[in-house]
């Protein structure tokens, strides 16, 4: 069975420090996974994707996640926390086997203090 | 079109009336997914259809829930009966169905029954 698990469920980072938002799955296959997120009152947006490619992933605005099978892991990471990426992230896993379907985390909610 | 396509993006209906929430994937889409999402919540899976058919069903809250993709393009999710509890955002996604291809979402439906 698939799942995934959102270590935080809220962040808190100063503007201009790393953002460490940590994600762990659970799949007997080889997955893809995903990071979303979502800005308060929007709609969620694709911020990168690892499909078994390389296993350290951009994405956009300055985002990347790294694959560590062994750790089961797909941390999303950030060198410099800006303002505007206050908002709600969702890891979400996949697996090609059970017919495309998508698994979401529960989120975590990033703060960004100035 | 240019995304996915929900409508209405508002929806207000008394208890006991029935709703239709209408989705428009992407030109080309395979596949089609509706989840339902409470504020401060992740997505919460409740159906998806590959072209036409229906392949999981298994998140509709109950049998008040239905949804259909009759030409495997459009799709309405409808809820009869509508409860006070039915209120939150309920999202459609579309994906083109090749390999481990990213969901893209609507803007969403907010649903409040009152």
């Amino acid at each position: 069975a698939q799942s995934v698990t959102q270590l935080d469920s809220h962040v808190s980072v100063s503007e201009g420090t790393p953002v460490l938002l940590r994600c762990n799955y659970s799949s007997s296959y080889s997955p893809s996974l995903f990071w979303y997120v979502q800005h308060p009152n929007k709609g969620l947006q694709l911020l990168l994707k690892y499909t078994s490619a390389a296993t350290l992933v951009k994405g956009i605005n300055g985002f990347e996640a790294e694959f560590k099978k062994s750790e089961t892991s797909f941390h999303l990471t950030k060198p410099s926390a800006h303002m505007s990426d206050a908002a709600e992230y969702f890891c979400v896993v996949s697996e090609s086997h059970t017919g495309n379907q998508f698994y979401f985390g529960t989120g975590t909610s990033l703060t960004v203090i100035p | 079109g240019a995304g996915v396509s929900q409508s209405p993006r508002y929806k207000v209906t008394k208890r006991g009336q029935d709703v239709a929430l209408r989705c428009d994937p992407i030109s080309g889409h395979v596949s089609l997914y509706w989840y339902r999402q409470a504020l401060g919540q992740g997505p919460e899976f409740l159906t998806y259809f590959n072209y036409e058919a229906q392949q999981d069903k298994s998140g509709l809250p109950n049998d008040r829930f239905s949804a259909e993709r009759p030409e495997g393009s459009i799709s309405t999710l409808t809820i009869q009966r509508t409860e006070q509890r039915d209120s939150a955002m309920y999202r459609c996604a579309s994906s083109s169905g090749q390999g481990i291809s990213p969901l893209h979402f609507g803007n969403g439906t907010r649903l409040t029954v009152t």
